[in-house]
């Protein structure tokens, strides 16, 4: 199985400031990585996919980049709405593995 | 809009079989363009998938859970359904149902989950 790795597990930051979370993959997945943004008691939604495409009605202040190993989500000023879990997950490989999820957290 | 819906037993013995059905509602669940799967996330972790189905039966499943895991494609209801034998209390999780759309540009370029389900808890315990 590929081990999806996300760093930070947890993130304290504020409205305004520009946030990073990256993933890493145990081997190589191309492309083939996709971030989810899950707030409590509700189903992961859809933010990125193919390591950089933003799904259909996500804001652009939310952008993925990396190509390989690793992978990094930018918020590029946080909005009260963000705060949340995030988890990548990757799709090269069966069976289809996601991190072990980073929360962002208010300041 | 496309919505999924899960439903089935919200309480299941320890040895017994979990069974849930997906509907799908604003869309077709025949189109070729999308596998359809199930996905768990146990309490306070982060999400597993379990396994995919295509419109016309083709399955694909996650190996450490293979020998206990079915799932089951009805068109004409355009339900999709899981099965999990033997459970015990370590598949006590929310359980999704969800899209897994095909990223073709010329070739598979990989997969996403783009429409989820609400999710349903299911706990196992006597």
């Amino acid at each position: 199985d590929i081990q999806m790795t996300q760093s930070p597990s947890s993130l304290s930051a504020s409205v305004g400031d520009r946030v990073t979370i990256t993933c890493r993959a145990s081997q190589s997945i191309s492309n083939y990585l996709n971030w989810y943004q899950q707030k409590p008691g509700k189903a992961p939604k859809l933010l990125i996919y193919a390591a950089s495409s933003l799904q259909s009605g996500v804001p652009s202040r939310f952008s993925g980049s990396g190509s390989g190993t690793d992978f990094t989500l930018t918020i590029s000023s946080l909005q009260p709405e963000d705060f949340a879990t995030y988890y990548c997950q990757q799709s090269y490989s069966t069976p289809r593995t996601f991190g072990q999820g980073t929360r962002l957290e208010i300041k | 809009q496309l919505q999924l819906q899960e439903s089935g037993p919200g309480l299941v013995k320890p040895s017994e079989t979990l069974s849930l059905t997906c509907t799908v509602s604003g869309g077709s669940i025949s189109s070729s363009s999308y596998y359809w799967g199930w996905i768990r996330q146990p309490p306070g972790k982060g999400p597993e998938w379990i396994g995919s189905i295509y419109y016309s039966g083709s399955t694909y499943y996650n190996p450490s859970l293979k020998s206990r895991v079915t799932i089951s494609v009805d068109t004409s209801k355009n339900q999709f359904s899981l099965k999990l034998s033997s459970v015990t209390a370590a598949d006590t999780a929310v359980y999704y149902c969800a899209r897994e759309a095909l990223l073709w540009v010329g070739e598979l370029l990989g997969d996403y989950f783009d429409y989820w389900g609400l999710g349903t808890l299911v706990t196992v315990s006597s």
